[in-house]
């Protein structure tokens, strides 16, 4: 059982490049979460989907975007990136039943120069 | 909007008890949860607390919650250096999605 998957792990990207952070649960979790973590800060949502098909704003979602097409998947694209997006991302799922606890993906790093 | 604090460090040595201290501002949260995060990797659920609840213990965790005060804490019993990481607490409101405000984390460094 993998859990939550992330791809990449790393990447460098230069100032206006786009890219897309992959998600993907194989928990058959409804919700899906992407966060942002900045040094000695804790983790800020980006954007939250409660099923496929449906998405929507968190604390921070200036300068991204998400879909949610499949139940697994949740992709976090990042268009004209900005330095101010140097950042590691997560992405999490949860059921949303009971404890609801979320279980988070190992990360991807992201440098913007 | 909610908001939760923690105290960025805290040393321990190996043996000793810690103990990680949290404060929230949300009356209405259902559920606080305790994560771990190790240099380098995504965060790890260590425990929860149900808001009704005032205590909770799972081996060497021990959970308070102090409703009236908003106060959360993790004692760890007997420190190990692997338990050297990151904790971050985290309150999950009323609402749809199941949306959590994390803490800052506090970095535990456990000496020899």
């Amino acid at each position: 059982n993998a859990g939550v998957t992330q791809t990449p792990k790393f990447r460098i990207l230069k100032i206006g490049q786009s890219m897309t952070l992959q998600c993907t649960q194989d928990m058959n979790h409804n919700y899906m979460y992407w966060y942002r973590q900045d040094p000695g800060m804790g983790l800020k949502l980006i954007y939250y989907s409660v099923g496929a098909g449906i998405t929507d704003k968190g604390e921070v979602p200036n300068g991204y975007n998400v879909s949610r097409s499949t139940t697994e998947d949740f992709p976090l694209r990042l268009e004209l990136a900005a330095p101010s997006q140097t950042s590691v991302y997560f992405c999490a799922s949860s059921s949303g039943k009971d404890t609801d606890t979320q279980y988070f993906g190992p990360g991807t790093r992201l440098t913007v120069l | 909007g909610e908001d939760v604090e923690q105290s960025l460090f805290l040393s321990v040595r190996e043996g000793d008890s810690s103990v990680i201290n949290c404060t929230y501002t949300d009356s209405s949260s259902t559920y606080l949860y305790w994560y771990k995060q190790e240099p380098g990797a995504g965060l790890q659920l260590l425990t929860y607390i149900f808001s009704n609840m005032d205590m909770k213990q799972d081996q060497r965790l021990t959970v308070l919650l102090n409703k009236k005060d908003k106060h959360l804490s993790l004692r760890i019993a007997d420190t190990q250096t692997g338990d050297s990481a990151i904790y971050f607490c985290a309150e999950k409101g009323t609402g749809t999605a199941s949306k959590l405000t994390f803490g800052t984390g506090t970095r535990l460094q456990v000496t020899l």
